[in-house]
């Protein structure tokens, strides 16, 4: 069966620190991976997807970005933290076979302090 | 610009109360309207919907989409302080991008 995992699940980081969040898939091959980030009151919101190796979309310009060193691993980083970084964090994975939609990860709670 | 609207955005009911929440889109490409319930951390998947007057039932839960109109509606009956949660609405289009609403919190009492 497909799992996504997701870590961390909780980060407090001080301002202008880098930021590193990981995300696997395990189970199926060659999957389209998203990050979204979740504010209050404001719905997901897709910053970057990656339908492959090396493979990154970004839908929002900001301070964040993504990569996609192996086929099952979809990185989110930031060099220097902003204090509008913090969120909720979203990694998804896309299976339109099994009419699931996404499948999301745990998430991660980021603090920028 | 594509979008998705939810009302209400939060609403309070008592244990035994039937809840309908509301999602409307306006979505390029449309393929599928999902929805989704997030308790504590990530959303879990409940329906996808495709075809319009086709409802679709999980135990207390339904949900039906109106293609026509644009618009999709979660019933809910019998809540139970379980269903407090945020129910997510999102807009599948054929080039599988995601548009999500700003979701339903609801807070069923006990």
């Amino acid at each position: 069966s497909q799992t996504i995992h997701q870590w961390p699940a909780t980060l407090v980081q001080p301002v202008g620190s880098p930021l590193s969040l990981e995300c696997t898939v395990e189970g199926t091959s060659n999957p389209n991976l998203y990050w979204y980030r979740q504010a209050a009151g404001r719905g997901l919101q897709l910053l970057f997807y990656s339908v492959g190796i090396g493979q990154i979309s970004s839908e929002v310009p900001q301070n964040l970005s993504a990569s996609r060193p192996q086929d099952r691993q979809f990185i989110l980083s930031s060099k220097k933290l902003l204090l509008s970084d913090s969120g909720f964090y979203l990694c998804a994975w896309m299976n339109l076979r099994e009419d699931y939609g996404y499948t999301f990860g745990s998430g991660t709670r980021l603090t920028v302090v | 610009e594509d979008k998705v609207v939810q009302s209400p955005l939060s609403l309070v009911v008592h244990e035994g109360d039937t809840v309908t929440l509301n999602c409307s889109y306006e979505v390029t490409n449309f393929r599928s309207l999902l929805w989704y319930k997030q308790e504590k951390k990530a959303p879990t998947f409940l329906f996808m919907l495709t075809s319009s007057g086709i409802e679709k039932k999980s135990g207390r839960l339904s949900s039906i989409l109106d293609k026509k109109e644009l618009f999709s509606i979660l019933n809910i009956t019998a809540t139970q302080t379980g269903d407090s949660a945020v129910y997510l609405c999102a807009a599948l289009t054929f080039g599988q991008n995601f548009v999500f609403g700003p979701g339903t919190r609801l807070s069923v009492l006990p």
